[in-house]
């Protein structure tokens, strides 16, 4: 069974300081593996997302996150954080589900405040 | 660009009554979901639906819930008689035949009264 874990149910920081929220999975098979983010009253929006290939993947409004296999992790990376990227953000993992079908799984979420 | 909608935006019920949560996925995809989050938790997965029929489901999809594709374009979720512990955000997401990354829709906040 996949699993997904964010450290830190709760994160801040200055505006135009950098952003990093945390995610470890766990996957019996070599995963899909995604950040979504949810504004307040919103509903999911994919950021990024790693399926194969190159390990550093870029989404929009300038996050980033790196898949490393040895550290089974997937953290979400922007530079400078803006005030308009304060919403929750949620790591996800898919694979395939008994059914043969793909089936996501998502962590706690990680809400992330912007001070000014 | 394509995207997931769903109707209502809101709902709002009394306990015991029946709803209905509409959803229309990206038109070319294959693989229709429902996930629910019920306020301050995780997203959770419950049925996933391909081909006409339910592929896979949740410990919480359990006989109150039912999914179904009335026309070609429509993805539904009905709930027979509401309980309070249903008050949630309800999204629909669907897929393409890659399966490879689920869009979702707006979701759909429903009330337990």
């Amino acid at each position: 069974a996949q699993s997904v874990t964010q450290l830190g149910s709760h994160v801040s920081v200055s505006e135009g300081a950098l952003v990093l929220l945390r995610c470890n999975y766990s996957s019996s098979v070599p995963p899909y593996l995604f950040w979504y983010v949810q504004y307040p009253n919103q509903g999911l929006q994919l950021l990024l997302k790693y399926t194969t290939g190159a390990t550093l993947v870029k989404g929009i409004n300038g996050f980033e996150a790196e898949f490393k296999k040895s550290e089974t992790s997937f953290h979400l990376t922007k530079p400078s954080a803006h005030m308009s990227d304060a919403a929750e953000y949620f790591c996800a993992v898919s694979d395939v589900g008994s059914g043969g079908y793909q089936k996501v799984t998502f962590g706690i979420g990680t809400k992330l405040q912007v001070i000014p | 660009e394509p995207e997931v909608t769903q109707t209502p935006s809101h709902q709002v019920t009394q306990m015991g009554q029946e709803v209905i949560l509409r959803c229309v996925p990206i038109s070319n995809h294959l693989y229709f979901y429902w996930y629910r989050q019920i306020l301050g938790q995780k997203v959770e997965f419950l049925v996933s639906f391909y081909n006409n029929e339910i592929s896979e489901k949740s410990e919480i999809f359990d006989d109150q819930f039912s999914v179904e594709r009335p026309d070609g374009s429509n993805f539904t979720l009905k709930i027979r008689s509401t309980k309070l512990e249903d008050s949630a955000m309800y999204f629909c997401a669907s897929t393409s035949e890659l399966q490879e990354t689920q869009y979702f829709g707006p979701g759909t906040r429903l009330l337990v009264l």
